[in-house]
This record gives C-alpha cells, structure tokens and sequence, in this order.
C-alpha cells in the first residue's frame, strides 16, 4: 500500500516533557511537510523538507524540531512541550509530476499536554 | 488576517442538491488553487487544483477561478451524505511546490437526507 503513515495516532504528555512524532511515506515523493491543525481546525505549515534540505521553516518554536533519515521519513521533535502545543500534526508529500504537485496527507497525531 | 478566506463557514445541504463554497485570497502572489476535503479524523484529501481562469470540472465537484478577483469556488452537484466533511481551500506562490500551501479556515458540508 502507498501512503503515508504516521505514528503515534495519539499522544498525552506533561508541560515540559520531550516528544516525538514519526512519518513515512511510500509514494516515492521528495518533499514532505509538517502541518500543524489547532482546535479551530486552521492548517498551518511548519516545516517542509526535500531531498534533506530544510525548504521552509515558519516562524515556529525552537523547540519544535524536524528530522530526517531520508526522503521517505520525516519526524518531528518538541524538546519541552507547552500547553499551546496542543494539536493534530498532519504530516504531507508531494512531487514534481502530473498531479500537479498535489499534497497527500497522513491521518495526524493528536497531542495533548496537560 | 487570513491569507485565504472561505465563506461561508457551514452549509447544510439536502441529499441530491448542490453545494457552493466560495474562497478569496487577498494575496495576489497566490496563483495556484486547491480544494480539499477532510473527513473527521482522518488527513485533508485533494480534490482538485486549478491554475487557470475559468471551469474544470471533475465528476460531481466544479471549480471556478477568476484571477483578476483571486475567487474561487467550489460547486458539488448530486451532494451525498459521503460529502459531509470540512473543505479547504489551499493557494501557494507559482510554481514552488515545495513551499508548501496556505490554507483556508475551511468550510463545514453537512448533507441531510
């Protein structure tokens, strides 16, 4: 099956606790992203990553950080989270090609920081 | 301010009839359009992409870009209670898919029998 994963599907932290979250995907893309969806549902990107070359990097936290192995993963760090942290993080790929570089989206992580 | 605004924020629509979401970018480097679909608890799902004036249509769902107004609108025709689900609207800068996209507050679908 090609897709993209992400793992854990659900996470329950304490404020200041290390995290990390896991992306594969196996559609043969080479760029992948992280996308952080609040209570409102609003999409924000974080990061982007091709061929291991950090693309975009909003202003996000420091404390957030993405980490890849290779064009097929793309995890994603928090050193010490806070309750702001609290979100679904939907990680994406896309390629140059017919689809008009169309993003395809992994099913999120829920984290929650009490 | 939002870079891209959809309105409205929920529509509810009888089985059968058609849906109307309508997106406005006020950032005029946006040139690249998206639709997207969410279903609860799951990843965004493209729909479909338009880049040029005018209609494309796929299947049930019609887009319609106008550039000079950066408006675009998204029609589901023959809505099915499958459509219910959060639509976004997504835009990015020419071609540099690897900036990733802007997205919308999006848009709540319910179909009703």
């Amino acid at each position: 099956e090609t897709a993209v994963f992400q793992t854990p599907n659900y996470h329950v932290t304490q404020v200041g606790n290390e995290v990390s979250f896991n992306c594969k995907q196996t559609l043969g893309h080479d760029t992948m992203y992280w996308y952080k969806q609040d209570s409102k549902k609003l999409l924000k990107i974080m990061f982007s990553y091709n061929n291991k070359q950090l693309i975009v990097n909003e202003t996000v936290p420091r404390r957030f950080s993405p980490q890849s192995s290779d064009k097929a993963h793309l995890n994603l760090r928090i050193k010490s989270v806070e309750p702001e942290d609290s979100a679904v993080y939907l990680c994406a790929s896309s390629s140059r090609g017919r689809s008009s570089y169309e993003q395809y989206f992994g099913p999120g992580t829920r984290l929650t920081v009490l | 301010q939002q870079k891209v605004q959809q309105s409205p924020e929920s529509l509810s629509v009888p089985e059968g009839g058609m849906a109307s979401l309508n997106c406005t970018s006020s950032d005029r480097n946006f040139q690249y359009f998206w639709w997207y679909r969410q279903h609860s608890g799951e990843g965004p799902k493209a729909l479909m992409s338009i880049f040029s004036d005018g209609d494309k249509k796929e299947g049930r769902f019609t887009a319609h870009l106008n550039k000079a107004s950066l408006h675009v609108s998204l029609h589901i025709r023959d809505s099915q209670p499958s459509d219910s689900a959060l639509y976004f609207c997504a835009a990015s800068e020419g071609n540099n898919y690897a900036q990733g996209l802007t997205f919308g507050l999006g848009t709540r679908v319910s179909v009703f029998p």
